[in-house]
């Protein structure tokens, strides 16, 4: 059965960058793109980026462009998703999934709390 | 950007009852459409993908259809397990937009 582990919850302070791991299994880790999705506290989905782990290439949402940096390591098929200069409206769970056609796998979520 | 607009933003439904819900995107997505259900607390989960296509393991009552810019969602006898929000979510391109959420609640 395919799985996205992902690394545990984070508390932060503004102004601090964060990095989220994601740790995949039971399928080719390079055969699949990885999409970062975060989700505020109530609100809905929002997508962040994505990376290409069998090219290392990458495709930022505009809103994180300078910020947000999503890298993969294929030894140990994980991916990574940092994200610097943290502000309060950061906070979120943060998701990645793994894309098919679709998201059709999705890590457990990693929660992001943002205080000073 | 693709913006994708579902409606309605919440609905009250009774178990039983047949629920739509509606997607529409800002330009053609072809059939690139794909909806998830979120509980609280949860992961999102994939119901349907390419517009029609139900992911392993869904319910046969859930259905999807559209083309272009209008797609539907529907759930043809609501159960207690459906209680959910639903996104619906376009791959055609990126930035992979997904809609606002239609929360569907117990009436």
């Amino acid at each position: 059965q395919v799985q996205l582990v992902q690394s545990g919850a984070e508390v932060k302070k503004p102004g601090a960058s964060l990095k989220v791991s994601c740790k995949t299994s039971k399928y080719t880790f390079t055969d699949y793109y990885i999409h970062w999705v975060r989700q505020a506290p109530g609100q809905g989905l929002e997508w962040m980026g994505w990376v290409n782990p069998n090219s290392g290439g990458t495709n930022y949402a505009q809103k994180f462009q300078g910020r947000v940096t999503m890298t993969s390591d294929t030894s140990i098929t994980t991916a990574y998703m940092e994200l610097s200069r943290l502000r309060s409206d950061d906070m979120a769970v943060y998701y990645c999934s793994r894309e098919a056609l679709a998201f059709d796998y999705w890590g457990q979520g990693t929660l992001v709390t943002v205080s000073s | 950007d693709i913006q994708m607009t579902q409606s309605p933003s919440s609905l009250s439904a009774s178990v039983g009852d047949r629920v739509t819900i509606t997607c529409r995107a800002s330009q053609s997505i072809a059939g690139y459409l794909n909806w998830y259900q979120q509980k609280p607390g949860k992961t999102p989960n994939l119901l349907i993908f390419s517009t029609t296509i139900l992911q392993s393991g869904v319910p046969s009552r859930f259905s999807g259809s559209g083309s272009g810019t209008d797609f539907t969602l529907t759930i043809s006898s609501l159960q207690p397990e459906d209680f959910a929000t639903y996104y619906c979510q376009q791959s055609y391109n990126t930035p992979r937009t997904f809609g606002q959420g239609t929360k569907v609640e117990i009436k």
